[in-house]
């Protein structure tokens, strides 16, 4: 079976300083990671996936994470934040077959002007 | 072009009624998704369509709910006799098949909330 841990519920940053999204994962297979983001009343944005092709993937607006299998985690981060990016974060995992997508509880991310 | 598309947005209904959500797909999409999102907690799996087979029912939470999509399209999720814990977002998805790397392109969500 195929879960997420998101470690923090809220991160606080200031703008211009860097953003860390702690996710760790368990999976019985090789698994492939998404990371989502959900901005307030609007739908679920793919950020960017794992998908075994290379271990840091980059997504859209600056953000990439880290495949790390010693450590089963796959953080999310970004150099510099900014305001757009205050938002709700999910990690998600899904193994092979038919096994739906595991979502975490998310992290909201505030950014402070 | 147009994204998934959901109705109602918002659906506000007394306990023991029967409610109907609506998704519209992404035009060629052959894979459906219904998820629930209660206050604090993570997207959860409800049901799944994919093309002409069997729905995966494996995630609703009771015999309460029911999901359908005529024609390989449009689905409709139904609860009946709502209960308060219902009250949450339902989210639909949807992805041009069920392999794990099609990109899941989700609507905006219908919020219930059951008084």
């Amino acid at each position: 079976a195929q879960s997420v841990t998101q470690l923090d519920s809220h991160v606080s940053v200031s703008e211009g300083t860097p953003v860390l999204l702690r996710c760790n994962y368990s999976s019985s297979y090789s698994p492939s990671l998404f990371w989502y983001v959900q901005h307030p009343n609007k739908g679920l944005q793919l950020l960017l996936k794992y998908t075994s092709a290379a271990t840091l993937v980059k997504g859209i607006n600056g953000f990439e994470a880290e495949f790390k299998k010693s450590e089963t985690s796959f953080h999310l981060t970004k150099p510099s934040a900014h305001m757009s990016d205050a938002a709700e974060y999910f990690c998600v995992v899904s193994g092979v077959g038919n096994t739906p997508l595991v979502f975490g509880k998310g992290t909201r991310l505030s950014v402070i002007a | 072009g147009a994204g998934v598309s959901q109705s109602p947005s918002n659906k506000v209904t007394e306990k023991g009624k029967d409610v109907e959500l609506r998704c519209d797909p992404i035009s060629g999409h052959t894979a459906l998704y219904w998820y629930r999102q209660s206050l604090g907690q993570g997207l959860e799996f409800l049901i799944y369509f994919q093309g002409n087979s069997a729905p995966d029912k494996s995630g609703l939470p009771s015999d309460r709910f029911s999901a359908e999509r005529t024609g390989g399209s449009v689905s409709t999720l139904t609860i009946q006799r709502t209960q308060q814990e219902d009250s949450a977002v339902y989210l639909c998805a949807s992805s041009l098949g069920r392999e794990w790397w099609n990109e899941q392109f989700f609507g905006p969500g219908t919020r219930l909330t059951v008084l």
